[in-house]
């Protein structure tokens, strides 16, 4: 079965400083799509940035790019120039190759920006 | 893009009374659509995977006759929570995903529904 670990149940960074989460998964897959989701306080799922496992090239949206190490089945997020309004949960998935497969979501890692 | 219409956002209701929450697919068609359910400072924990015509799937340790989940059409389905008590109080999320014949496609999640039972 599938698994996804994010050991950093909260992280701080300061407001304009660049900050990496973490995030791990297990898999036997080959074929799969990775996420991180935005969970600001009124728990809108955001998403964020999506990486296809195929693709050797990470993924990048603006401020937010990803660290996606298929063979030691590492995906982090890296946020730079952070900003007060980054400030929520941030959650890693993992699911199959397409929308009909389930979501499998990470603990979750609690990102606060200081001022 | 695409959007998904959950309903209601927030319900307050008495303990033994049952609550219907909707989650549409306002501008694609979606094949099938998820419902999650999250208590505070947690994870998105999945209930049921919902397919447009057929039965739900249910995760293990969800009870599927408090949880009735419907998927009647390609654009909205439907969780009732059935005679409804404090413990089922928590944050309801559905996402919808396959856009026919987009197979690649993220799904889309609702805005949420807080149920809270008295």
């Amino acid at each position: 079965a599938q698994t996804v670990t994010q050991s950093q149940p909260e992280m701080s960074v300061q407001e304009a400083e660049t900050v990496t989460l973490s995030c791990t998964y297990d898999t036997s897959e080959s074929d799969y799509y990775l996420f991180w989701y935005k969970q600001p306080p009124s728990r809108q799922m955001i998403l964020v940035i999506r990486q296809e496992a195929y693709k050797q090239q990470n993924a990048t949206e603006n401020r937010f790019s990803v660290n996606f190490q298929k063979a030691a089945k590492s995906f982090s997020l890296k946020i730079s120039d952070s900003q007060l309004g980054d400030a929520a949960m941030y959650f890693c998935a993992y699911t199959g190759p397409s929308g009909t497969y389930k979501y499998i979501f990470g603990t979750g890692t609690r990102l606060k920006v200081l001022a | 893009g695409a959007v998904v219409s959950q309903h209601p956002s927030w319900v307050i209701c008495k303990s033994g009374t049952s609550v219907k929450i909707e989650c549409r697919s306002l501008d694609f068609q979606a094949t099938t659509m998820f419902w999650y359910r999250q208590f505070p400072k947690q994870s998105l924990m999945l209930m049921a995977t919902s397919n447009e015509g057929s039965k739900a799937t249910y995760e293990q340790g969800v009870e599927k006759d408090k949880f009735l989940i419907n998927h009647a059409s390609l654009t909205l389905s439907t969780l009732t929570v059935t005679s409804a008590h404090p413990e089922d109080s928590s944050f309801y999320i559905c996402s919808a995903g396959a856009q026919a014949g987009y197979s690649n496609q993220p799904q889309h999640f609702g805005d949420g529904t807080r149920l809270s039972i008295l």
